[in-house]
């Protein structure tokens, strides 16, 4: 069992608005990643952090920012929101920043609808 | 700029054959390829993996085959059950960078 959650499951937002989106990663793991999956397409890295700082960014605007937490959760900021926004977004979390998949486990994400 | 593909949306197989799902890459610098398996409202879970020191890595029905030189990976899952149709990602990354570069999935359906 992964013990990653993701909270809320669904969420509805309009163009402009701004949101946030929360992840519970297991107990003692210090590194969280979120990913962007846009539908038919596979997981997008947006960032990493890692004791909480960011550990690494993918090609995403300073409008998605992030937080992690002493306390093993954390979370995504999107500003601004796009049509483009809706999504799946997932996090995934580690004990390191995980060089072997096996290391790395994944929430059921959170599905975002821009309207 | 799709750095990882996977050319084949779907794919349909009878129970006990072979599964054979692709995968390929343009960056050189990938030096670690991952497949995850996807079922609907769960997230991926790691599947196998292989470094690119290694051209072929088994765990059970599970085997993956790496092409340095074609740029090519391929999972093959033999035998395919029922419970193996999920969508399948492959994925690539370049070691201490932690970006997992992920293709764009194969949806597998095994037909009991």
């Amino acid at each position: 069992e992964t013990g990653v959650t993701q909270s809320p499951t669904h969420l509805i937002k309009t163009r402009g608005q701004q949101v946030t989106l929360r992840c519970s990663s297991q107990s003692g793991h210090n590194t969280v990643s979120w990913y962007q999956q846009a539908l038919g397409q596979g997981p997008q890295f947006i960032f990493q952090y890692y004791r909480e700082e960011e550990n690494g960014r993918g090609n995403f605007p300073p409008r998605f920012s992030g937080l992690q937490f002493p306390n093993y959760s954390s979370e995504l900021n999107v500003n601004a929101l796009e049509l483009d926004d809706s999504a799946l977004y997932l996090c995934a979390s580690s004990l390191e920043p995980a060089q072997r998949g096996d290391e790395q486990f994944f929430g059921p994400g959170t599905r975002l609808t821009v309207l | 700029d799709q750095q990882v593909k996977q050319n084949s949306p779907s794919l349909s197989v009878q129970e006990g054959r072979i599964s054979i799902l692709n995968c390929d890459y343009t960056n050189s610098m990938f030096d670690y390829f991952l497949w995850y398996k996807k079922y609907p409202a769960e997230g991926p879970t790691f599947l196998i993996s292989i470094s690119s020191i290694k051209d072929k890595n088994e765990d059970g029905r599970f085997t993956v085959f790496l092409n340095k030189s074609a740029k090519h990976l391929s999972l093959h899952i033999v035998p395919s059950q029922p419970g193996d149709s999920a969508v399948y990602f492959c994925a690539a990354d370049i070691s201490g960078t932690y970006k997992y570069i992920f293709g764009t999935g194969t949806r597998l359906k095994v037909l009991a």
